[in-house]
């Protein structure tokens, strides 16, 4: 079975700055896929950021950019130039198999602060 | 746009009631799935629907049932609501094309149960 990891509950961050967020996963499939989650307050979730397993290019969405280490098992999302909007829950997620489903982590709060 | 509509953004039950959650989707996605999100549990997967009248229990499936007799239309249902299944409910589709495994969420329903 698939497990994801979001190790850090709450993270802040000024705004204008960059910030990391952390997910590790864990897998004996080779291919598979792995994806960033938004959830604003009281809002829907929407999907930020998505990446293949056999593409060893990080995949980047305008400020928003992951670091995919596949050896490392390591999927962390980086948000340059951090604005008020990107205050949220964000959830790593993991989906490999015959259907589509996903494994997803915990989440993480984050709060960009004025 | 693909949009997710689930019928009730909050609702109050009492201890024993049968409740229905619903959720629709416009897009012809043959994969809907429920999920439910709990504070530091993050999205646990109670049931998903690969097809019409199909269905596979998720992670946590005990206490609920489900029911798609439409394509567009997935059905949550608690038997006899209980209180420890007060949590935000959320709903969720996506093509059956495996490649993207890409998800596309409602707003959510969060259920109180009295």
């Amino acid at each position: 079975a698939q497990t994801v990891t979001q190790s850090q509950p709450e993270m802040s961050v000024q705004e204008a700055e960059t910030v990391t967020l952390s997910c590790t996963y864990d897998t004996s499939e080779n291919n598979y896929y792995l994806f960033w989650y938004k959830q604003p307050p009281s809002r829907q979730m929407i999907l930020v950021i998505r990446q293949e397993a056999y593409k060893q290019q990080n995949a980047t969405e305008n400020r928003f950019s992951v670091n995919f280490q596949k050896a490392a098992k390591s999927f962390s999302l980086k948000i340059s130039d951090s604005q008020l909007g990107d205050t949220a829950m964000y959830f790593c997620a993991f989906g490999t198999g015959a259907n589509s489903k996903l494994t997803f982590g915990k989440g993480i709060t984050l709060s960009v602060r004025p | 746009d693909v949009k997710v509509t689930q019928s009730s953004r909050y609702l109050v039950k009492r201890t024993g009631e049968k409740v229905f959650l619903e959720c629709v989707q416009d897009m012809d996605h043959e994969n809907m799935f429920w999920y439910r999100q709990d504070p530091g549990l993050g999205l646990r997967l109670i049931y998903f629907s690969y097809d019409v009248k199909m269905k596979e229990k998720g992670d946590i499936p005990e206490g609920y049932s489900v029911s798609r007799e439409k394509k567009e239309r997935f059905s949550l249902i608690l038997e006899s609501a209980s209180t420890n299944q007060t949590s935000m409910y959320l709903c969720a589709s996506s093509l059956s094309d495996r490649a993207w495994y890409i998800q596309y969420f409602g707003a959510g329903t969060r259920l109180s149960v009295l």
